[in-house]
Formats: C-alpha cells, sequence, structure tokens
C-alpha cells in the first residue's frame, strides 16, 4: 500500500506571496493533519480534517488554512508568506480521529521564503 | 500549559542499550506515541502506549506511568542505523492533535 505522499517536495517562495501545498493520504485513511517542523520549534500542530471537516486547530495565524476534499486528499495554503514560514511542512493520515490511531507521515515539503 | 520535556541529545555505543526519557504536563491525555525521524526524513512511528507499563516490539520498548506524566523508550541492542532523533508526542483528547517534544538527536558510535 503506498505511503502518504506530499507535493511539491521542496519550494521556493518570496515574501508576500502565496503556497498551496498538497497531501495524499494512504488509501482508506480519512483524517488527515497538518504539521510545521522548524529546528527551533520542533514539530507543531497546524491543523486536522475528516470527513471535508476542519476538527482541531493549532495555535497558529489566519494565513494558514486548509481544506479537505471528498477523497480524503487535503491541502493547505499559506497566504502573504513570511520569512519566518520557513520549514518543512508535514502531513499526516490515520484511519479515523480517534486518539489512539496512529498517525502516519508523508515526507513533507521543505518551504523557502526568501 | 502544555509541555513535553526530553533529552536534547544523547550518544551511546554500537550494541548497548539507551533509555530516553520523556516528561509531560497536559491538559487531557489520551495516549502518549514515540516516533524515529532520520535526518530530512519524515517521522516513522515506533510505539503507542495509553495505559501504564511496559509495550515491548522487537529491540524496542516503550514505558508509560500516567500517575507520574513519564515514558521512556528503551532501544537495546544499538545499531549504528539507529542513530536518528527520537520524538516523544502527547494526544491531549483532540482528536488527531499531537503535542510533540522537541526530539532526542541519538547518536550511536562504534
Amino acid at each position: 500500500k503506498a505511503g502518504v505522499t506530499q507535493t511539491p517536495r521542496y519550494l521556493i517562495k518570496t515574501r508576500g506571496q502565496q503556497v498551496t501545498l498538497s497531501c495524499s493520504p494512504i488509501s482508506g485513511h480519512r483524517s488527515v493533519s497538518w504539521y510545521q517542523q522548524t529546528p527551533g520549534q520542533g514539530l507543531q500542530f497546524l491543523f486536522e480534517y475528516f470527513s471535508e471537516t476542519q476538527r482541531n486547530k493549532g495555535n497558529f495565524p489566519g494565513r494558514f488554512s486548509g481544506r479537505q476534499f471528498s477523497n480524503s486528499r487535503s491541502e493547505m495554503n499559506v497566504s502573504t508568506l513570511e520569512l519566518g514560514d520557513s520549514a518543512l511542512y508535514l502531513c499526516a493520515s490515520s484511519l479515523s480521529p480517534d486518539s489512539f490511531e496512529t498517525q502516519y507521515f508523508g515526507p513533507g515539503t521543505r518551504l523557502l521564503v526568501l | 500549559g502544555q509541555n513535553i520535556d526530553q533529552p536534547t541529545e544523547m550518544t551511546a555505543t554500537e550494541g548497548a542499550i539507551v533509555q530516553i526519557n520523556c516528561t509531560y504536563q497536559t491538559s487531557g491525555f489520551n495516549g502518549l506515541f514515540w516516533y524515529q525521524q532520520h535526518a530530512g526524513e519524515a517521522p516513522t512511528f515506533l510505539s503507542y502506549n495509553v495505559l501504564d507499563g511496559l509495550e515491548e516490539k522487537g529491540r524496542f520498548s516503550s514505558f508509560l506511568s500516567r500517575s507520574k506524566g513519564y515514558s521512556y523508550l528503551l532501544l537495546k541492542e544499538l545499531q549504528m542505523k539507529d542513530s536518528a532523533s527520537y520524538l516523544c508526542a502527547v494526544n491531549s483528547g483532540g482528536y488527531n492533535k499531537l503535542i510533540f517534544g522537541a526530539g532526542t538527536r541519538l547518536a550511536v558510535h562504534p
């Protein structure tokens, strides 16, 4: 079974631009979560989607948004990019949003904001 | 607040045993996960504990004490490929929202 896939793998943007990242979960998985990973802050939860609904949101500004489609694929968008948004963005999928479900991570999208 | 602490770095010798500790203070608790992350790669799942006690899986074991807010990951018969960061994460009660510690970077030497 194929793992979680994320596109693109690498991205370079300039301040003020916006970016859209894509995540395809493991087949059959319906819950998708997004995390930001930076050397200084580690892994931080952005948001989680299940059945096309955002179920939970982390402490990030409104510039960070996301959505989930009927096939469980998810996208996240960051508008008005700032230098501090440079990070590895990881998507994780699980069968359901139940707390005991293991989340499986994709390879991530490395975003560099210049 | 939510706080998860683990040592920043550890070193160990090939073939030895190492224990990576994790202490947590979270507003809720629905289980604790350990992930391994090699440099430049995605985190991969190692173990899950929700009840007190020891869970063993091959060379890796994980222990949980909910009353003490404490967990450890035990790696036996260390191999060079075990050099990686080990992330402790708590599901604090909101669906799939995991709160991660900063990670412990383990270096295994010959």
